[in-house]
């Protein structure tokens, strides 16, 4: 299964909202997570089942979709969220997007 | 707390082999399937190996699979990667990561040890 995220790099403001797309090749249900990485550290979960938020993760990320359309919403901006995001499913063994890149 | 630590990352010729090992504790190791995951430098996150709860029910991505060799201990809470046929295009940062319990989303990383492939 083919992961595409969209776009590849997304320059936002502080404060303002942030939209992340994830395509999948074929149906993968919800079974998708998204994955938070900043430089030099190892990925964190935010989300799984589509739009369950990990434990600890703010309210400001929101995921959505199922079957092959899925997004993150990232609202009210904070610093510490410019980062690149990738999203995973694991209906069918795993595979990952290429990542998108939430910049100033 | 949740830890996984890798270790074994270095230098080796293109070729050669390197084996890698990830220390878990904090949780019970046999209780989770497992997976690594690596990341070249500058770019993305490829997965590249499962591991069920037993060395049994094991899964390689087509670009390491016939090379590399994943095996895990629950008694000792670690598991292992043996790399061999290593080639320039296996340098990356490796990580160990661990699956949720009761399902297959993955949930939590090690730091990661960095091979590199160079002559």
């Amino acid at each position: 299964i083919v992961m595409t995220q969209s776009p590849a790099t997304l320059s936002v403001s502080p404060g303002e909202r942030a939209t992340l797309s994830c395509r999948a090749s074929q149906s993968v249900r919800s079974k998708l997570a998204w994955y938070q990485q900043k430089p030099g550290q190892a990925p964190r979960l935010l989300i799984y089942g589509a739009s369950t938020r990990a434990t600890g993760v703010s309210v400001r990320f929101t995921g959505s979709g199922s079957g092959t359309e899925f997004t993150l919403t990232i609202s009210n901006l904070q610093s510490e969220d410019f980062a690149v995001y990738y999203c995973q499913q694991y209906h069918e063994w795993r595979t990952f997007g290429q990542g998108t890149k939430v910049e100033v | 707390e949740v830890q996984l630590v890798e270790s074994g990352g270095g230098l080796v010729q293109p070729g050669g082999s390197l084996r890698l090992s990830c220390a878990a504790s904090g949780f019970t190791l046999g209780s989770h399937r497992m997976n690594w995951v690596r990341q070249a430098p500058g770019k993305g996150l490829e997965w590249i190996v499962y591991i069920g709860f037993s060395d049994s029910r094991t899964y390689y991505a087509a670009s390491v699979r016939g090379r590399f060799t994943a095996s895990r201990d629950n008694v000792r809470s670690s598991l292992d990667l043996q790399m061999d046929s290593l080639t320039v295009d296996d340098t990356a940062v490796y990580y160990c990561a661990r699956d949720q319990v009761g399902d297959y989303y993955t949930d939590y990383w090690g730091p990661g040890t960095l091979v590199t492939v160079a002559s």
